[in-house]
């Protein structure tokens, strides 16, 4: 059973557009939701999180949103780059053994 | 130096042969974790220890096994590796669960099992 439901699985964008990758979960025991970015050839590293008593996160040009009710959350990336393409991967970590649950991942391609 | 080092960092083998990935750390951490990667997949738990005493099946254990032999260092079995196995392996650690809890990959290996 997949903890964690993400999509797209790909998606593609110009140069400056504002991809937008989506996660769901149904487990309200989650307590920490990471983003993390894995460019080819490279383990996956972590790009921005957020915990669930706020509802949105922003670093540089990476933002979090999270809507507790829906028990979904996204990635918005604005001002697209071509060196933001890599495949992305949201995660929610279960309180009780610390763990996380990773989505399936959203390949993104930034066209110059 | 790199935190997290993987070795072999790409093989390819026989099915029924024995395979040890293994990983080491210089980063402090006592949380160690194996992960599989497959395209359209996504990243999913092998094993997990959060100290050397304390070893946890993922989601997909069955065909691996795993030993901690030290803090620093955590390796991963195949004991009689099969076709279905071949995919991107990936170590990761971690410190105690805090309010902060990121997790550190090492660079990969790749296993191609013929």
């Amino acid at each position: 059973q997949q903890q964690v439901k993400q999509s797209p699985q790909s998606l593609i964008v110009q140069k400056g557009g504002i991809p937008i990758i989506n996660c769901a979960y149904e487990n309200t025991a989650f307590d920490y939701f990471p983003w993390y970015q894995q460019f080819p050839g490279k383990g996956p590293a972590l790009l921005i999180a957020i915990r669930p008593d706020v509802s949105e996160k922003k670093e540089g040009r990476f933002t979090i949103s999270f809507n507790k009710s829906a028990k979904q959350f996204s990635l918005h990336i604005m001002d697209s780059q071509p060196g933001d393409s890599a495949t992305y991967f949201c995660a929610a970590r279960g309180s009780t053994l610390g763990r996380l649950y990773f989505g399936r991942g959203t390949q993104l391609t930034v066209w110059p | 130096d790199a935190d997290v080092t993987q070795t072999p960092r790409n093989r390819i083998t026989k099915t029924g042969k024995r395979i040890m990935l293994e990983c080491s750390q210089t980063k402090g951490h006592d949380r160690m974790y194996w992960y599989r990667q497959d395209p359209g997949l996504g990243l999913r738990l092998i094993y997990y220890s959060f100290d050397v005493k304390d070893i946890n099946k993922g989601e997909i254990s069955d065909g691996y096994s795993v030993s901690r032999q030290a803090q620093a260092k955590f390796s991963l079995s195949l004991e009689s590796a099969i076709p279905n196995q071949t995919a991107l392996y990936f170590c990761a650690t971690s410190e105690t669960s805090g309010s902060r809890d990121t997790q550190y990959f090492g660079p990969g290996t790749r296993l191609t099992v013929l």
